[in-house]
């Protein structure tokens, strides 16, 4: 079964530093990778997403995630972060056979610190 | 374009009773899914509907069901209501075949609370 592993649940950065979230899946084929942000009140809104192709993807909002499968991983990047991006991350994976779902990991909060 | 919209934003409901979510899906889209978040954790797949019909599910009991209608609306519905219902309860969309590579948009959710 897949699984999604996200290692950091809180982390605190200082505006305008560069911040790293990492992920780690794990999934028998190539996987169908997902970041999400999540806002107080608010649904899930995609940052970016990875079929196939360039290993580096980049997304809304300044991010950008890079995918190694030899580390199974595929970790989100920001070089400078800003207050708004105070907010829960979610990453995920799919798969395109059987059932259409999303696995998601637990998620980590970010905190930015002025 | 509108998004996705569920309805209410919060309900409490106290133990065995049933409880029905709904979500609009954001126009065009044929597809939706709905996904448990309890507190603290990432959401879960409970199923998806695609053309009206079951498309997939996730280990949920069967006292969790849905409907899609023809206007691509759907209900969430849970019977015999327990505790550990309490949860956000989130709606996404999506276009086209349903498969995993769709973009999957997701509504605010319904927050249940369960006494």
């Amino acid at each position: 079964a897949q699984s999604v592993t996200q290692p950091d649940i809180h982390i605190t950065v200082s505006e305008g530093a560069s911040l790293e979230l990492r992920c780690n899946y794990s999934y028998g084929a190539t996987p169908y990778l997902f970041w999400y942000v999540q806002s107080p009140g608010q649904g899930l809104q995609l940052l970016l997403k990875y079929f196939s192709g360039d290993t580096l993807v980049q997304g809304i909002k300044g991010f950008e995630a890079e995918f190694k499968r030899s580390q199974s991983s595929f970790n989100l990047r920001k070089p400078s972060v800003h207050w708004s991006d105070a907010a829960e991350y979610f990453c995920a994976v799919g798969m395109d056979t059987g059932r259409r779902a999303l696995t998601f990991g637990s998620g980590t909060r970010l905190q930015v610190q002025p | 374009e509108t998004g996705v919209t569920q309805s209410p934003t919060h309900l409490i409901k106290t133990r065995g009773q049933q409880v029905t979510l709904r979500c609009s899906s954001q126009s065009g889209h044929n597809t939706v899914s709905w996904y448990q978040q309890a507190l603290g954790q990432g959401p879960q797949f409970i199923f998806q509907y695609y053309r009206e019909e079951e498309n997939g599910r996730g280990n949920f009991p069967p006292r969790f069901s849905g409907l899609q209608f023809p206007n691509y609306s759907s209900e969430l519905n849970v019977n015999a209501l327990e505790l550990d219902d309490s949860a956000l309860y989130l709606c996404a969309s999506s276009l086209a075949s349903g498969g995993i590579t769709d973009t999957q948009y997701f509504g605010p959710g319904t927050r249940l609370t369960v006494l």
